[in-house]
Formats: C-alpha cells, structure tokens, sequence
C-alpha cells in the first residue's frame, strides 16, 4: 500500500510566521500535489511537482512556494501565513501509470 | 481549463442504492476519480475508470461512464451507515495530466 504522512495533523500559527508543511510518500512516486480544501470551494491545486527540483504552479499558487530536494519529501512553505490560509492542506501522490491519486490525512492548519 | 460538477447533498435510506452523479468538461479526460472523505480525514481512493471503459463494478459500487455526454456516475449497492461522507469526482486531463476536482457530493444515509 502507498502512504502518504504529512508532518502534522494540526497546525496553529499567527500571521506572519513563516509556515513549512511537509510530505512523505513512500512509492519513489516522481508526481506530487499540494492542495488546500475549503468548505464550498472543494480542493484546489496550489503547486505540484513532477520530478525532484522541478515544480509547477496550481491554480491557487500566490503565497506559496514548495520545494522537492528529494524525490519522497515535497515541502509546501507560506513565506508570511496570513488568517485567509487558514484551511486543510493536503498532500498527494500519483502512480508513474497515472491511474491512481493518493492522499496524505491533511493538516489543518489555523492562522491568527 | 476543465470544470467538473457534481450536486451537493444526497440523502438515501440504509438498504438503498446511492447514485452520486457528475458532469466535466473535457472529452480528452484520461482518468476519472471517486474519492471518499469521512469528517477530519483526509481523501481515500475509492475506484476510478479510464476514459475508454463504460462501467467498473467493484464489490458495492458501480462506475458508469458516458463519454458523449461527459457524465460520470457512481452507484453503491446496499447503502450502509458507514458510507456517510463526501464523495469527490474528479477528472484528469491536460498535458500534465492535472487533476480537477468537483466540489463533494455529502451522502447522508438515514438509519
């Protein structure tokens, strides 16, 4: 089975804090997403990543930036977290096939 | 850009079926997506289908795909308590082969 661990469940940061928010997939996977899910709006694709060094904006990417170092590890960084980032995140990974998306358990993170 | 569509809520009786339908917009779709999410979790892989398939069954659920008219549907047979959650369609297209979501259909099944 895959898994996909993010580095918190839950998160309480205040507003300008630099915020890192990390993910780990197990399957040497090169695809990986960032999304953030908000109540109404459904999931949005913040960045994602194809390859180690390589990254792609989404379609929400201001105020964000991601870094992959290593082909496991896909960080998600908000260089000064502001209260309307207060949301779930969620990490993913796709299989080389593409047939299969798996999800990480999110990390609900609270800005003040 | 692709936009996938799926209705709110669904209210079903334990025993029923549940069909939760959705719509998306782009014929080059290669992969169609059904997630579950319970409360606080995150998304769990329930079955997808390639765009050249019209249906996959899988124990209780039933994917049907009609590609001329862009709609996707699934289908859990003997709707039970634990199925309670929101359903995800999602669709994947494009040259990186980008996945967009719907918005989540709430199953809500009554006892």
């Amino acid at each position: 089975d895959v898994k996909v661990t993010q580095s918190s469940r839950y998160l309480v940061k205040r507003t300008g804090e630099k915020v890192f928010l990390e993910c780990v997939q197990d399957m040497d996977h090169e695809n990986m997403f960032w999304y953030r899910q908000d109540p109404g709006l459904g999931l949005r694709l913040i960045y994602f990543s194809y390859d180690v060094k390589m990254k792609e904006k989404g379609d929400i990417p201001e105020g964000y930036s991601v870094s992959r170092e290593k082909k496991e590890r896909f960080s998600l960084i908000l260089e000064s977290a502001s209260t309307n980032q207060t949301s779930m995140y969620l990490c993913a990974t796709r299989s080389p096939s593409g047939e299969t998306q798996y999800f990480g358990p999110g990390t609900r993170l609270l800005v003040l | 850009g692709e936009d996938v569509e799926q209705s709110l809520f669904l209210s079903v009786r334990e025993g029923d079926s549940s069909v939760i339908n959705c719509t998306y917009t782009d014929s080059s779709s290669t992969y169609l997506y059904w997630y579950k999410q319970e409360p606080g979790a995150g998304l769990q892989l329930l079955t997808y289908i390639f765009s050249n398939m019209d249906m996959k069954q899988d124990q209780r659920l039933t994917v049907l795909l009609n590609k001329k008219d862009k709609h996707l549907s699934l289908r859990i047979a003997d709707t039970q308590t634990g199925d309670s959650a929101i359903y995800f369609c999602a669709a994947v297209s494009g040259g990186y082969q980008k996945v967009t979501f719907g918005i989540g259909t709430k199953l809500q099944v009554i006892p």
